[in-house]
């Protein structure tokens, strides 16, 4: 168990449509990232949040928007849902420091199906 | 654009030969990760290099990082079924981004 949780698990849901998956970080870290992976993809990153704030942004797409609350959870906002979204979003969290080196931690993951 | 080039994509053994996974670039990264991942399920992480040449060992696993900071391998010895599994690299870039390598699928056979 990486300590990190995310929620839901499975997802389906039909084009068009708009869905949050959630992230809750390990306890003080203060870095937490979302990854895609496609079937038989590697993990494309799509954003960082530290702290609240946005760090560092990957291959996400105009329709997908994320945030960092205040007590570190995170929440990836995907809309307009097409059937190519389908795919496993990763969340993991890191101490995040700026400089040096740091280590992330995946989440057990949430598998979208877009239909 | 910094990318990560794993090789082999696919490797099938039998238990107990020996392996070595490459990760290359053409950048220079302030550190190295090595992952695991099993279907359906978040990757793991292995082991993490900062210093050019460091080695380091977990059980039959050795990771080691280029001079450059540029490369790293990982090799199995005595390969086991258990090993079986995704692996992936990720390298630290400029601006805190992870970039992670294109995987390399192993399969250890009983």
């Amino acid at each position: 168990d990486s300590g990190v949780t995310q929620t839901p698990k499975h997802l389906i849901t039909a084009t068009g449509q708009r869905v949050t998956l959630r992230c809750s970080p390990r306890s003080g870290d203060l870095s937490v990232y979302w990854y895609q992976q496609s079937l038989d993809q590697g993990l494309q990153f799509l954003i960082q949040y530290y702290n609240g704030e946005e760090r560092a942004k990957g291959n996400i797409l105009e329709r997908f928007s994320a945030q960092q609350f205040p007590d570190l959870h995170s929440e990836l906002n995907l809309s307009s849902l097409e059937l190519g979204d389908s795919a496993l979003y990763f969340c993991a969290s890191s101490g995040g420091q700026a400089g040096g080196y740091y280590e992330q931690y995946f989440g057990p993951g949430t598998r979208l199906t877009v239909t | 654009t910094q990318l990560l080039e794993q090789s082999p994509q696919f490797l099938s053994i039998q238990e107990g030969e020996n392996l070595t996974v490459y990760c290359n670039s053409s950048s220079v990264f302030s550190s190295l990760q090595w992952y695991r991942q099993e279907p359906g399920e978040g990757p793991v992480l292995l082991v993490t290099v900062v210093t050019g040449g460091e080695v380091k060992k977990l059980k039959r696993l050795t990771f080691q990082f280029g001079d450059a900071r540029k490369d790293s391998s990982l090799h199995i010895t005595a390969a086991q079924p258990g090993d079986t599994g995704l692996y992936l690299c990720a390298g630290v870039g400029g601006t805190y981004k992870y970039i992670f390598g294109t995987g390399t699928r192993l399969k250890v056979l009983a």
